[in-house]
């Protein structure tokens, strides 16, 4: 069974630039989640979508990220503009349904110079 | 208060001996508990998932769960170096994980 999958993999750009992530969940994963996580924290959630619907999105910076799954499958995470605190690794995973054991993709690290 | 609370570590041990990583927890409504395993650099990795009181054992990882006491605790046995990463709880209380920030092991061989 395929795992979940993530591009790409390493991204470098300068502030006020714009970045997209893409994230493609394990087949039959509902549940789809996007964290940030900063070096030496846990991840933190910044998006979860259920289908292609939003669950909790309480903790994304909407001033400047986005984030949409469309047809319930494949998920986009954008900022715009970025700055240099949103250096950070960002990890999308999924899960069959809300609270069920999640799966981790391999990551986007981020640096924003 | 944090929602998950963990020791930061660095915990140390050596190979062969039993490392002990604990988690607490806020929300007395969680119901769903992880533990994950970290190595530097890649992506969290699921160990094991526990739901009910007492004691969770798959392989040399053991996972326990103590509702009344909002903690959740993880025992590896016969600690191998390859064990050496970061260990994150995470807990789901009904709406969102929260993760804990890590327990770093070593294990000296």
């Amino acid at each position: 069974e395929a795992g979940v999958a993530q591009s790409p993999r390493y991204k470098i750009i300068e502030k006020r630039q714009s970045v997209a992530f893409w994230c493609n969940p394990i087949s039959g994963h509902a549940t789809l989640y996007w964290y940030q996580q900063i070096l030496g924290q846990g991840p933190k959630l910044l998006i979860q979508f259920q289908n292609n619907g939003v669950v909790d999105d309480s903790q994304l910076p909407k001033d400047r990220f986005s984030a949409e799954r469309l047809k319930g499958v494949d998920s986009t995470l954008k900022i715009q503009p970025a700055k240099l605190e949103d250096s950070a690794v960002y990890l999308c995973a999924s899960s069959f349904g809300r609270g069920n054991e999640q799966f981790f993709g391999p990551g986007t690290r981020l640096t924003v110079l | 208060q944090k929602e998950v609370e963990q020791n930061s570590g660095p915990l140390s041990v050596p190979e062969g001996a039993i490392a002990s990583l604990n988690c607490t927890y806020s929300d007395r409504g969680s119901q769903s508990f992880f533990w994950y395993r970290q190595y530097s650099g890649k992506s969290p990795e699921l160990i094991m998932s526990i739901y009910s009181n007492g004691d969770k054992e798959d392989g040399r990882f053991t996972a326990q769960l103590n509702k009344a006491s909002q903690y959740v605790s993880l025992l590896i046995r016969d600690s191998q170096p390859s064990d050496s990463a970061t260990y994150l709880c995470a807990v789901f209380p009904g709406n969102q994980f929260y993760f804990g920030t890590g327990t770093s092991l070593t294990v000296i061989p």
